[in-house]
């Protein structure tokens, strides 16, 4: 069973909202994560921690528009106002004693 | 300013060896645990490696286990991946990690090398 699991893609149009989605294993529904953007040619950059209850805590210089939030086992990437430089890869990632990290298997958001 | 800069890819044929360097600088890297990350082409991101801020406890995928070897020197400000036997699936980009929390080891990853390339083909 994954433990992390992401839609492998979700697209929207320019300026317009997108949700990308991270569901966490039955057992694991209460772990935090981290969400990380990697664009074409770069290598990944932190966006956020986001705890079960929601609450994140935005890396340095993170835009406004990207926020999170947390339902349940599903942990939610929102990034409002669509620019052309946030298509990219977005992984979510969790860890714990265990575990170690593992990362999701990226959702490709593709700016339409 | 975290700079992490990593170097020592490069196309290797199956069975040799190659070690992966990673020079830290703008932190006080003897606080920080550190990892390594793979991106195979056209595959996800995957945890490879990761040893605390003193070399105390270190761990290891299942995938490379035994043939990877994770170290560091402090007085040097520099992560090394020791990757011994090479195989074909080992072919990604390799990027060093610096984890998100002073003197804590199970945590997310604060900052990012650009990565380096290593192929393994013959």
């Amino acid at each position: 069973q994954l433990i992390l699991t992401q839609s492998p893609s979700v697209s929207a149009s320019l300026g317009a909202s997108v949700k990308v989605t991270c569901t966490l294993s039955g057992g694991l529904r209460n772990y935090a994560i981290a969400w990380y953007q990697q664009q074409p040619g770069k290598g990944p950059r932190y966006l956020m921690k986001v705890n079960r209850d929601g609450h994140h805590n935005k890396g340095d210089g993170i835009p406004d528009r990207f926020s999170a939030s947390s339902s349940g086992a599903e942990r939610y990437l929102t990034i409002s106002s669509l620019q052309s430089e946030d298509e990219a890869d977005y992984y979510c990632q969790t860890w714990g004693t265990g575990i170690h990290w593992v990362f999701g298997g990226g959702t490709k958001v593709t700016v339409l | 300013e975290v700079q992490l800069v990593e170097a020592g890819g490069g196309l290797v044929q199956p069975g040799r060896s190659l070690r992966l360097s990673c020079a830290a600088s703008g932190f006080r890297f003897d606080d920080y645990a550190m990892h390594w990350v793979r991106r195979p082409p056209g595959k996800g991101l995957e945890w490879v490696a990761a040893i605390t801020w003193n070399s105390d406890i270190i761990n290891y995928a299942d995938s490379v286990e035994g043939r990877f070897t994770i170290s560091r020197d402090n007085a040097e400000n520099s992560l090394y991946l020791q990757i011994n036997n090479l195989r074909p699936e080992d072919t990604a980009f390799y990027y060093c990690a610096k984890s998100g929390f002073s003197r804590s080891y199970y945590e997310y990853f604060e900052n990012w090398g650009q990565g380096t390339l290593v192929t393994v083909s013959s």
